[in-house]
């Protein structure tokens, strides 16, 4: 049972152009949702965060959007570079019972020159 | 500047070894996890521990055991590597429930 679901594993966005990245959830006690970006080899590192409390969360070239009654978030970048190159991963935190965080499969953006 | 340290960054073992994954962090959080990750796929949470003496087995099951002795010291270890054991381990730490800080992990290759 997947909590979280990224429906598209790769994304290919032109230099400059916006990327948007997509998640949908099912557990409607989610009230927290992260952004994390991987690089091969590496791990993940925090991006962007939202509370449920929001709509919209803003931080320099990224923007994430929560849309509650649809259980959809999505991640912008704009404008697209080059080092945004990398597996996005959506999680949100449960924290009943085990406390943890469920990720999605990921997306693979690749941005072109 | 990291955090929390994952040794060896690449492992190269042979079918029946013994391993050990090192993890350790220098935050002083009670939280610690591992998770397991193939390419393309989601990460899975193999164990995690609440503290010291505290450790439960995550959503997916392996075969892979932790111990947790130590606040900063979590490692993850293998009695006998097989094939199937081939993926990329990331030990992630967290003073709650709302974000991780995650090592660089281990990709582990077991021939």
């Amino acid at each position: 049972d997947q909590q979280v679901k990224q429906n598209s594993p790769s994304l290919s966005v032109q230099e400059g152009r916006i990327s948007i990245l997509n998640c949908d959830y099912t557990n409607s006690m989610f009230d927290y949702f992260l952004w994390y970006k991987k690089y091969p080899a590496e791990g993940p590192t925090f991006l962007i965060s939202i509370s449920s409390i929001k709509d919209k969360n803003e931080d320099g070239r990224f923007t994430v959007f929560l849309n509650k009654s649809a259980k959809h978030l999505s991640l912008h970048i704009v404008p697209s570079q080059p080092g945004d190159s990398a597996v996005y991963f959506c999680a949100a935190p449960i924290i009943q019972g085990a406390q943890k965080l469920v990720f999605g499969q990921g997306t693979r953006l690749t941005i072109n020159p | 500047e990291a955090d929390i340290y994952q040794t060896p960054r690449y492992l190269v073992i042979g079918t029946g070894k013994k391993i050990t994954l090192e993890c350790s962090q220098t935050m002083g959080h009670d939280k610690m996890y591992w998770y397991q990750q193939d390419p393309g796929m989601e990460l899975h949470l193999i164990h995690y521990s609440y503290g010291v003496n505290s450790t439960e087995k995550g959503d997916l099951s392996s075969e892979s055991t932790v111990s947790r002795i130590r606040t900063e010291h979590f490692p993850l270890t293998l009695e006998s590597a097989r094939p199937s054991h081939t993926s990329q381990y990331l030990c992630a730490s967290s003073a709650n429930t709302y974000g991780y800080t995650f090592g660089s992990g281990t990709r582990l290759t077991v021939v």
